[in-house]
């Protein structure tokens, strides 16, 4: 079992729709999670980060942990096809090295259409 | 301030060349990762840099070997490409002292083995 499961899709939904993107884990050691949106042919860029179960909004995304589940969700609200790009989530623990090393899911590509 | 920049953007070699991808990144970070990313396996870690002077295995290092030139560059080299090789490189940076620092990834390398 990968240490982080992420759906890959593709997942289509028209404009306006509510988005759900999910991921699971198995290493209790992630301590901090985040959600990269990584347009075609572009590095990912960071849109949201958590590290305490609970949610967090920012605008129309909203970030969801179970830290007793073992599940984080982020939520897009009023979707946008300036939103059609692949979200990748993320994990960080303390290496071996002092340092906190990210694992990433595979990503899902979603598209919106208008 | 050109944030995590990489060259070249594409390059196609034959099985047994060799080649360098470049890394430099001007935010004064303390570590550096190079990743690989290919259709349905996401994000993997290749080799990443914690500090000036120090290197240390990800996942995927068979193949590669780095340098952390400086605190600002960190080279990936290929010594012989093999075809399994063809993927589009990502390097990235953070402080990464704390669990709530971010990476900063470049725009990537197209790399295709022939």
């Amino acid at each position: 079992q990968k240490e982080v499961e992420q759906d890959p899709g593709p997942l289509s939904v028209p404009e306006g729709a509510i988005v759900s993107l999910n991921c699971t884990y198995s290493n209790s050691a992630f301590q901090y999670f985040m959600w990269y949106r990584q347009y075609s042919r572009k590095g990912p860029e960071l849109l949201m980060y958590t590290y305490s179960s609970g949610n967090k909004e920012d605008g129309r995304f909203t970030a969801q942990v179970d830290k007793s589940s073992k599940y984080i969700s982020l939520f897009i609200r009023d979707s946008q096809p300036s939103d059609s790009a692949t979200y990748l989530c993320a994990m960080s623990a303390l290496s071996g090295a002092g340092s906190y090393q990210l694992t990433f899911g595979k990503g899902t590509k979603l598209s919106v259409i208008p | 301030n050109a944030g995590v920049t990489q060259t070249p953007k594409f390059q196609v070699l034959k099985t047994g060349q060799s080649m360098t991808l470049q890394c430099a990144q001007d935010m004064n970070h303390n570590s550096m990762y190079w990743y690989r990313q290919d259709p349905g396996m996401g994000l993997r870690l290749i080799y990443y840099s914690a500090s000036e002077g120090t290197t240390d295995k990800g996942e995927v290092p068979n193949g590669y070997n780095v340098s952390r030139l400086n605190k600002r560059e960190f080279s990936l080299r290929l010594e012989s490409a093999a075809p399994s090789q063809t993927s589009v490189y990502f390097c990235a940076s953070s402080e990464a002292r704390h669990r709530t620092d971010t990476q900063y990834f470049g725009p990537g390398t197209r790399l295709t083995v022939l």
